[in-house]
């Protein structure tokens, strides 16, 4: 079974810090992951995702993430913090089927 | 180009009463998903339609939740009777065709049980 732990529930980073979240995978085949932010009162919005090939991949509004293989990681970074990053955080991993599993989330908010 | 609709956007109801919750796909996408998140956890899967036909409900908590999507377009996401632990949010998501990997999420319902 294919599933994504988050480090931290709770992130508090300076305007102009570095955002680092964390993501861990378990997955017994090749992984599809996703990185997606839920702004208040709106949706989920996809940032970004790795299926194969290059193993960093960009994202919208300036963030990134590494596909780690030998670390079964996909941290989710982005160089300088905006207010307007203060957003919940979703990794994800594709499942059977084409169902997504979730982790529980990170709240970043970004202080003046 | 409308993204995924879902109707109501909160709904607060007593225990025992029956809930109906409406969810839109963007117009071609033959994907339909729905999604819950109860309060502190994760967001889990619940079903994944294929036009109009169930894919997959391995999600689905028990048979007081009845999904349904007539015709292949719209979803509607029934509980009957709502027990105190139905709370939560539900997102439905979209996506084209199998094997497109994204998908697309709409605002979600919060459904608070009393």
């Amino acid at each position: 079974a294919q599933s994504v732990t988050q480090l931290g529930s709770h992130v508090s980073v300076s305007e102009g810090a570095l955002v680092l979240l964390r993501c861990n995978y378990s997955s017994s085949v090749p992984p599809y992951l996703f990185w997606y932010v839920q702004y208040p009162n709106q949706g989920l919005q996809l940032l970004l995702k790795y299926t194969t090939g290059a193993t960093l991949v960009k994202g919208i509004n300036g963030f990134e993430a590494e596909f780690k293989k030998s670390e079964t990681s996909f941290h989710l970074t982005k160089p300088s913090a905006h207010m307007s990053d203060a957003a919940e955080y979703f990794c994800a991993v594709r499942g059977s089927g084409y169902a997504l599993n979730f982790g529980k989330g990170t709240s970043l908010l970004v202080t003046p | 180009e409308a993204g995924v609709t879902q109707f109501p956007s909160h709904s607060v109801i007593e225990k025992g009463q029956t809930v109906t919750l409406r969810c839109d796909p963007i117009s071609g996408h033959d994907n339909l998903y729905w999604y819950r998140r109860v309060m502190g956890k994760e967001i889990k899967f619940l079903l994944h339609f294929v036009k109009e036909s169930k894919q997959d409900e391995s999600g689905m908590p028990n048979n007081r939740f009845l999904a349904e999507r007539t015709g292949g377009t719209y979803s509607t996401l029934k509980v009957q009777p709502a027990e105190l632990e139905d709370s939560g949010v539900y997102f439905c998501a979209s996506s084209q065709r199998q094997g497109n990997t994204e998908a697309f999420f709409g605002q979600g319902t919060r459904l608070t049980v009393v």
